[in-house]
């Protein structure tokens, strides 16, 4: 089955770390650039980091940068999100997303996502 | 700018068409994708490029640019279209990706 399961997420103090992880299955993971997509509660979507196919390649929203870095492991099958200093405002549900085009660089085309693993910084 | 501007809310009645717009000058020179988002679940691709349907779409979805501006439009809309709709873009340097806010379809 094509899918992709995200876990990681939970309950942290603002400053806090965590390290969300998605797990691909039914494609050939390292074809596709892969991105993370958050969602704050009753919010919508916003895009917050994009790694191409062979990590040459990332990008990532400018709230999020020096704080939030992406990172993949091909061998694994495996998209990260490493996530440090934790504000309330990353409180969100986030989805891991694959790019539909081959072997390029991160586009805004997600044809798969996972169910996404929710956040919640609070004290 | 770096924004997508959408609707916040659509209405159409069953049966109907309905447009859901999308704003925003990098729009001019990147396609946007549209996404639907029904409660407690994960968003779909929809459109994608100048008017591609993902997989397992309806053809009664379709999408078109014109300037700044982009649409999708559902020609006969059905229950089952209620949802929350969102479009996605590059920015203008193409280095990130940009969603509106999105819109909120409600079927009568």
């Amino acid at each position: 089955e094509v899918q992709l399961v995200e876990s990681g997420g939970g309950l942290v103090q603002p400053g806090g770390s965590l390290r969300l992880s998605c797990t691909a299955s039914g494609f050939t993971f390292d074809d596709y650039a892969m991105h993370w997509v958050r969602q704050a509660p009753g919010k919508g979507l916003e895009w917050v980091s994009g790694i191409s196919y062979n990590s040459d390649y990332v990008t990532s929203v400018d709230f999020v940068k020096g704080r939030f870095t992406i990172s993949r492991d091909n061998a694994k099958n495996s998209l990260y999100l490493h996530m440090n200093s934790l504000r309330t405002e990353d409180t969100a549900l986030y989805f891991c997303a694959k790019d539909i085009v081959i072997a390029s660089r991160p586009s805004n085309i997600f044809d798969l996502w996972g169910q996404g693993t929710m956040v919640t910084v609070s004290s | 700018s770096s924004e997508l501007t959408q609707d916040p809310a659509v209405s159409v009645a069953l049966g109907q068409t309905v447009r859901i717009t999308c704003q925003g000058d990098s729009l001019r020179n990147y396609y946007v994708s549209w996404y639907q988002q029904k409660p407690g679940q994960a968003p779909v691709l929809v459109i994608y490029g100048k008017d591609n349907r993902h997989s397992g779409i309806p053809d009664r979805f379709s999408g078109s640019r014109s300037g700044d501006t982009a649409s999708l439009t559902i020609t006969g809309a059905q229950a089952e279209d209620e949802a929350d709709y969102y479009c996605s873009s590059r920015d203008s340097s193409a280095h990130y990706v940009l969603f509106g806010g999105g819109t909120r379809l409600t079927v009568l």
